[in-house]
């Protein structure tokens, strides 16, 4: 089964800075790759998604991501945070194959200060 | 644009009750899923299904059970409430492809005591 691993539970940025969350995958068949964002009190929406197109994905609000599969990773970035992205980040995976379920990260708090 | 309608928001139950979480999605999706999101754990899939009459476990099922009679409802059943349920539920749907994006409706957040 697929799984996916975020590193950090917490980030904490400054206003301006650059934002990077960590996500690897495991599987040795290149997946899905998506990457979600919760606000509080709300559901899950969709930043971005690699499907097999471009390695380097541009998402909403600024977001990208970069697949790379000789490290297994599908890392977030953002050149310059605001305040308004302080929220949890999950990354989630979903074979290419069979019924395909989607499995989630433990997700990664991100912290914006002035 | 509705989407995905998850009720009720919040619900308080006592431990062996029973009840059922609704979801209605109204963009014909063929798959839909249920999740449950706890602190550290990210979201744990409970029940998914890929189209009417079809319905699977995921990762987390036991005491709680789904069907899918329409395309457009996927409720979620407790049979007997324990605190260990205590959690926030997402109902989420997608189009067929497997490379879809869920959409996720906003949530029950559900007090077993």
């Amino acid at each position: 089964a697929q799984s996916v691993t975020q590193l950090g539970s917490h980030v904490s940025v400054s206003e301006g800075a650059l934002v990077l969350l960590r996500c690897n995958y495991s599987s040795s068949v290149p997946p899905y790759l998506f990457w979600y964002v919760q606000y509080p009190n709300q559901g899950l929406q969709l930043l971005l998604k690699y499907t097999s197109a471009a390695t380097l994905v541009k998402g909403i609000n600024g977001f990208e991501a970069e697949f790379k599969k000789s490290e297994t990773s599908f890392h977030l970035t953002k050149p310059s945070a605001h305040m308004s992205d302080a929220a949890e980040y999950f990354c989630a995976v979903s074979d290419r194959a069979g019924y395909s379920t989607l499995t989630f990260g433990k997700g990664t708090m991100l912290l914006v200060s002035p | 644009n509705a989407g995905v309608t998850q009720t009720p928001k919040f619900q308080v139950l006592k431990t062996g009750q029973s009840m059922t979480l609704q979801c209605a999605q109204d963009m014909n999706h063929e798959y839909m899923s249920w999740y449950r999101q706890d602190p550290g754990m990210g979201l744990r899939l409970i029940h998914y299904s890929v189209g009417a009459g079809i319905t699977d476990q995921g990762e987390v099922p036991n005491g709680y059970n789904v069907s899918r009679s329409t395309t457009e409802d996927f409720p979620l059943r407790l049979l007997s409430a324990a605190p260990s349920q205590t959690s926030v539920y997402f109902c989420a749907s997608r189009q067929g492809a497997r490379s879809s994006p869920l959409h996720f409706g906003n949530g029950t957040r559900l007090t077993v005591t």
